[in-house]
């Protein structure tokens, strides 16, 4: 069973550092890109990124180049996801998504990461 | 990248039809999909390029594509498809784009 687990809430003050992770199992990990996708309170979904495990090719989208990184350890069968320096703004829901074929779509998703931003 | 417009919300009665429009330029050369988010809960997949349902999922959901539009349509809807669902499609550098997300509420 393809399985998709991610870490749990986070509660952080404006400046901090982050790094959220999923882990991947059920499957070839190397195999597939994983994405991330923030939900910010009440609002849609956004990509902001994807990375193929087994190179550690990361691709990001405009609105999140620069902001973010995304990285992966294909040993321990994990991706990620950090900030150095949180804004209020960063408060969201963040969800890790496995890559069904090829760039396409997203077929299995993590459960989600609540990140808090407060001073 | 381009956008997918949807309209933000969709009233049913149970039994009847919904219908889910998602619209955008680079449709008619790019697949679709298109995904279910309860409340509280993370996304799941009901449709992939553009009709394919994933096993799972119920036969009332169902896809279609025309032109710049694609069409989620759910037959005999029940309470518990009262969710948000949103289209999604990439674009030619491989940048996955979502729809703005459309409500359905069960009347």
């Amino acid at each position: 069973e393809v399985q998709l687990v991610q870490s749990g809430a986070e509660v952080k003050k404006p400046g901090e550092s982050l790094k959220i992770s999923c882990k991947g199992s059920g499957y070839s990990f190397t195999s597939h890109w994983i994405g991330w996708v923030r939900q910010m309170p009440g609002k849609g979904l956004e990509w902001m990124g994807i990375i193929y495990p087994d190179d550690s090719d990361a691709r990001y989208s405009p609105s999140f180049q620069g902001q973010v990184t995304i990285s992966a350890d294909k040993s321990i069968g994990t991706a990620y996801l950090q900030w150095s320096s949180l804004k209020a703004s960063d408060t969201a829901m963040y969800y890790c998504a496995r890559d069904g074929s090829g760039l396409e779509y997203f077929d299995y998703w993590g459960q989600g990461t609540l990140v808090t931003v407060s001073s | 990248s381009y956008e997918l417009t949807q309209p933000p919300s969709v009233s049913v009665s149970p039994g009847q039809t919904a219908r889910i429009t998602c619209s955008g330029d680079a449709l008619p050369k790019q697949y679709a999909y298109w995904y279910q988010q309860k409340s509280g809960q993370a996304p799941v997949l009901v449709i992939y390029e553009d009709d394919e349902r994933p096993s799972g999922i119920p036969e009332r959901f169902s896809g279609s594509s025309s032109g710049t539009t694609v069409t989620l349509t759910i037959s005999g809807v029940q309470a518990e498809d009262e969710a948000d669902y949103y289209c999604q499609s990439a674009d030619s550098s491989g940048a996955f784009v979502f729809g703005t997300g459309t409500k359905v509420t069960v009347l």
